[in-house]
C-alpha cells in the first residue's frame, strides 16, 4: 500500500515547454486533489475530482488541465510553462470519515517540486 | 476572498514549553478546520481537526475553535525538538466539497533544547 504516489519529483522545464505531473493512489480514494505551494505560502488548490470522469476548477486552474479515467490516477498537465508556475505541487486523496462530521483527511503525496526557467 | 490568516513566525519556545499557534478566518460560513504539520521540504500532515466550539484535545495537542470569533487555535504542551516545523492552519466551508481546503501561510515553530 504506497498511498499516493506522485512523479517527477523534481523537473527543470523552460518556459513554453508543456509536460504531465503524475498522481496515483492505491487506496480506493473517490476525491484527488491538486494544490501548489509556493516559497512561504500555503498550499492552493488547482483542480479537484470527485470521482472517474469528473473534474473541477480550484482557486487557481489557469494555466493547468487536469483529467480522471481512472478512480487510481489524476495527472496535472502544465500547458505552456511560465515562470509563475514554478512552485511544489501536492497530490492528495481523501479518506471520508464516518458520521455526520464527514469531512475526511487528506493524505498528500511526497510532492513536486518544478522550476521554469 | 476566502482568507485564512496565522500569526506571523518564527516562534521559538525552549522544550518542554507551551507553544500557541493562532489562526483567523474571514468566511462566516466555514465550518471544518483543521491543523497539519510540514517539515522541511516534506509534505503536510493532518495533525488536529475540529469542527466545533470549544476545546479538543489530542495526546499534547489542543485545538481550540471559537466561531463567533472565527478564530482557531493549537495549543502545543510540553514542545519537543520534533515538534519543529511550519504549521498550517486550513478551513473548510459549508458547501464545499470535502477537501476543498483554505490554507494560511503557515506558522513556523522551532523548539529547542
Amino acid at each position: 500500500n504506497a498511498g499516493v504516489t506522485q512523479t517527477p519529483k523534481f523537473r527543470i522545464l523552460k518556459i513554453g515547454q508543456s509536460m504531465t505531473l503524475q498522481c496515483t493512489q492505491d487506496m480506493n480514494h473517490n476525491y484527488m486533489y491538486w494544490y501548489r505551494q509556493d516559497p512561504g505560502m500555503g498550499l492552493k488548490l488547482i483542480y479537484y475530482s470527485v470521482g472517474a470522469g469528473i473534474t473541477d476548477k480550484g482557486e487557481v486552474p489557469n494555466g493547468y488541465n487536469v483529467s480522471r479515467s481512472t478512480t487510481e490516477d489524476f495527472p496535472l498537465r502544465l500547458e505552456l510553462a511560465a515562470p509563475s508556475q514554478t512552485s511544489v505541487y501536492f497530490c492528495a486523496s481523501i479518506r471520508l470519515a464516518g458520521g455526520p462530521t464527514n469531512t475526511g483527511e487528506l493524505f498528500f503525496g511526497e510532492g513536486s517540486r518544478l522550476t521554469v526557467l | 476572498q476566502k482568507e485564512v490568516e496565522q500569526n506571523s513566525g518564527p516562534l521559538s519556545v525552549p522544550e518542554g514549553a507551551i507553544a500557541s499557534l493562532n489562526c483567523t478566518y474571514s468566511d462566516r460560513v466555514s465550518q471544518s478546520f483543521f491543523w497539519y504539520r510540514q517539515y522541511s521540504g516534506k509534505s503536510p500532515e493532518l495533525i488536529m481537526s475540529i469542527y466545533s466550539n470549544g476545546d479538543k484535545e489530542d495526546g499534547r495537542f489542543t485545538a481550540q475553535l471559537n466561531k463567533a470569533s472565527q478564530y482557531v487555535s493549537l495549543l502545543i504542551r510540553d514542545s519537543q525538538p520534533s515538534d519543529s516545523a511550519t504549521y498550517l492552519c486550513a478551513v473548510n466551508n459549508r458547501g464545499s466539497t470535502l477537501g476543498r481546503l483554505y490554507f494560511g501561510r503557515g506558522t513556523q515553530l522551532t523548539v529547542w533544547p
